[in-house]
């Protein structure tokens, strides 16, 4: 079963740029989330989605945003960017998070951003 | 709201030795679950060992067990037999509905 895949892997912007993630989940998980993380922070929680629906949101300012589609597949979009948006974004999928039977996520290999 | 603390940014540990990371976390909820993940340099995160909030018992997986204390709400990782594969970046997490992780713990295994 393939694992979770994120694009591009690794990306550089300018300041005011945007940009767009793209994260697909392991096959039969309807659960996507997404993580900024840098050093010393640890990972920050952006959004959940589930079924097309964001659930659950994280203290992040409105440029950053989010979408699920059908297929489960989620992308995430960060508008006017600023330096400190340099990170690695994390998507993890899990089958249902709400459901607490695991909890277990299962993450990406993260996509690097960098903004100059 | 749910958050997560690992007061200890960097830790080492010689191999063959018996290291702990420490957690701690608050929540207002009674039913939720907490973790701990592994992630090792430029390699993806990944589960090391859960635990759920209305069970007693610390969880144990292999070398891995905690020390789950539910009215101080800590939640500390014990690595016994340290390995040298052991090093990475361990993240203690909480979940009630979405997954909170703490900043992190880099963890030293020295030969």
């Amino acid at each position: 079963k393939a694992g979770v895949t994120q694009t591009p892997r690794y990306l550089i912007k300018t300041r005011g740029q945007q940009v767009t993630l793209s994260c697909s989940p392991i096959s039969g998980h309807r659960s996507v989330s997404w993580y900024q993380q840098t050093p010393g922070q640890g990972l920050q929680f952006l959004f959940e989605y589930f079924s097309e629906t964001q659930r659950n949101k994280g203290n992040f300012p409105g440029r950053f945003s989010g979408r699920q589609f059908s297929n489960s597949r989620s992308e995430m979009n960060v508008s006017t960017l600023e330096l400190g948006d340099s990170a690695l974004y994390l998507c993890a999928s899990s089958v249902d998070l709400s459901v607490r039977n695991t909890g277990e996520l299962f993450f990406g290999e993260g996509s690097r951003l960098t903004v100059l | 709201a749910q958050t997560v603390t690992q007061s200890q940014p960097e830790m080492s540990v010689q191999e063959a030795e018996t290291v702990t990371l420490s957690c701690t976390y608050d929540t207002s909820e009674s039913d939720y679950y907490l973790f701990w993940y592994k992630q090792p340099p430029s390699r993806q995160m990944i589960l090391v060992i859960r635990q759920e909030a209305y069970k007693q018992q610390n969880a144990t997986e292999n070398r891995f067990s905690v020390n789950f204390q539910k009215a101080a709400k800590s939640f500390s990782l014990k690595i016994s037999d340290s390995q040298l594969g052991d090093a990475a970046m361990y993240f203690c997490a909480s979940n009630n509905n979405d997954m909170r992780f703490g900043a992190g713990t880099r963890l030293t295994v020295k030969p």
